[in-house]
């Protein structure tokens, strides 16, 4: 059973720093890998999907990365801002016959504070 | 472009009550569509999902239900609640299993 672990489970930055949020999973035999940023009391916002044949992949100031051998995906947040404060969620996607079912982790909780 | 609808937008329900969620996506045909539930410190988990109309797999037993009578609308339900229901719904939709997954608004649930 697939298993996703996001650490830190919370961080609190001063604005301007630079940020790495950790997501591992215990089965390597995944299609992809999809960061969200879920805002209080909101649904999930798509950040970036990696596909597993992708080593990274940019939005802006955005940088996720994924090793598919060691089970491990990160997300770089660059000159980080208050309005980057949210939950940050990964999950991982075996494809195939599983029809797209995500296996979330349980997310990390990020304040950026003026 | 795609949107998604979730309605309503918050929910309060005595125990036992019947339960009726509705999701609507807009501007694609055929998506595959997803109900989770996220509970207080339990993260968020997959309840049922659907590759197509009347064509639904569930995930985890419980007393819930869902149904896809149309191409892009897809209903959570249950005969009657429990204590344990309560939480944030949250539909997706994709254009298939191996694509990227995009969220409604979400309904917040409250069974009291």
């Amino acid at each position: 059973k697939q298993e996703v672990t996001q650490i830190p489970a919370a961080l609190s930055v001063p604005e301007g720093e630079n940020l790495v949020l950790n997501c591992s999973f215990t089965d390597s035999a995944i299609y992809n890998l999809q960061w969200f940023r879920q805002d209080p009391g909101k649904g999930l916002t798509s950040l970036l999907l990696i596909q597993s044949s992708q080593r990274e992949q940019t939005s802006g100031r955005l940088n996720a990365s994924l090793d598919k051998s060691s089970g491990r995906s990160t997300l770089y947040i660059a000159a980080s801002q208050p309005g980057d404060s949210a939950t940050y969620l990964c999950a991982v996607n075996a494809g195939g016959t599983s029809y797209g079912k995500l296996t979330f982790g349980q997310g990390t909780i990020l304040t950026v504070h003026p | 472009s795609q949107t998604i609808h979730q309605w309503p937008a918050t929910l309060v329900q005595p125990v036992g009550s019947p339960l009726s969620l509705e999701c609507t996506v807009e501007g694609t045909s055929n998506p595959n569509l997803y109900w989770y539930r996220q509970a207080a410190g339990r993260g968020l988990q997959l309840l049922f999902y659907s590759v197509g109309i009347g064509q639904i797999s569930s995930e985890v037993p419980q007393n819930l239900s869902a149904s896809r009578p149309q191409d892009r609308q897809f209903i959570l339900s249950s005969k009657k609640l429990l204590l344990s229901d309560s939480g944030f719904y949250l539909c997706a939709w994709s254009l298939g299993g191996n694509y990227e997954q995009y969220f409604g608004p979400g309904t917040r649930l409250t069974v009291t």
